[in-house]
């Protein structure tokens, strides 16, 4: 079955570091690939997506690339501030419109 | 989030007394799914929704009942809670099938069973 793989946490940077939270996926055909962002207390939102290979996702400073041959989905972002200290998540759907897989999850701390 | 509700944010229950969530939506989508978010697992799907009255088991359904009588509420019943059922609750949202359309989630309901 599908599945999502993402690099263990916590994951603990210094303001204006560069970040990249690894995830890779398991899927038969053409899965859509996602990050969900949760802050503290609050419920996941999507933060971006890409639905084939090599489109890339971005939004607030974060890019994902959808790797087909590596079968992954890295999250970077060039320089991190501490308002961006929440837990994120990858996630896949599968091709034919499935339901979303979530990964296990990466909390990310920046410190000032 | 706007447009989505989830009640109650927390919740403390003993073991083997029945449980009900709910979720409440005000955006009239067609598809609604509960979720469970423990650590080292991330989110699971418990069981979603696909229209009234119209219910599916996700991965982890054991345990658990759902009811969905109107579009905007869709309820978690846990029948009779064990403390393998603490954790963390989402309800979450999507107009279409298609998951790329993406998913509006709640809050969340923390629920803690002793």
């Amino acid at each position: 079955g599908n599945s999502v793989t993402q690099m263990e946490g916590p994951v603990t940077l210094s303001e204006e570091a560069f970040l990249t939270i690894n995830c890779t996926y398991t899927a038969t055909g053409y899965p859509s690939l996602f990050w969900y962002v949760q802050y503290p207390g609050e419920g996941l939102q999507l933060l971006l997506k890409a639905t084939k290979a090599d489109d890339k996702g971005s939004n607030k400073g974060f890019e994902a690339t959808y790797r087909k041959e590596t079968t992954s989905f890295h999250l970077e972002k060039g320089s991190v501030q501490v308002s961006d200290s929440a837990v994120y998540f990858c996630a896949l759907s599968g091709q034919g419109a499935q339901k979303l897989v979530f990964g296990q999850g990466t909390r990310l701390t920046i410190n000032p | 989030d706007a447009g989505i509700t989830q009640s109650p944010r927390h919740k403390v229950t003993e073991t083997g007394t029945p449980v009900t969530l709910r979720c409440h939506q005000t955006e009239n989508h067609r598809y609604m799914y509960w979720y469970r978010q423990d650590p080292g697992h991330g989110l699971r799907l418990i069981h979603y929704s696909y229209g009234v009255k119209d219910t599916d088991k996700g991965e982890v359904s054991d345990g658990y009942s759902v009811s969905r009588s109107k579009t905007e509420d869709f309820l978690l019943t846990l029948e009779s809670a064990t403390s393998s059922q603490t954790s963390v609750y989402f309800c979450a949202i999507s107009e279409s099938m298609q998951a790329n359309y993406g998913y509006t989630f709640g809050s969340g309901t923390r629920l803690t069973v002793v």
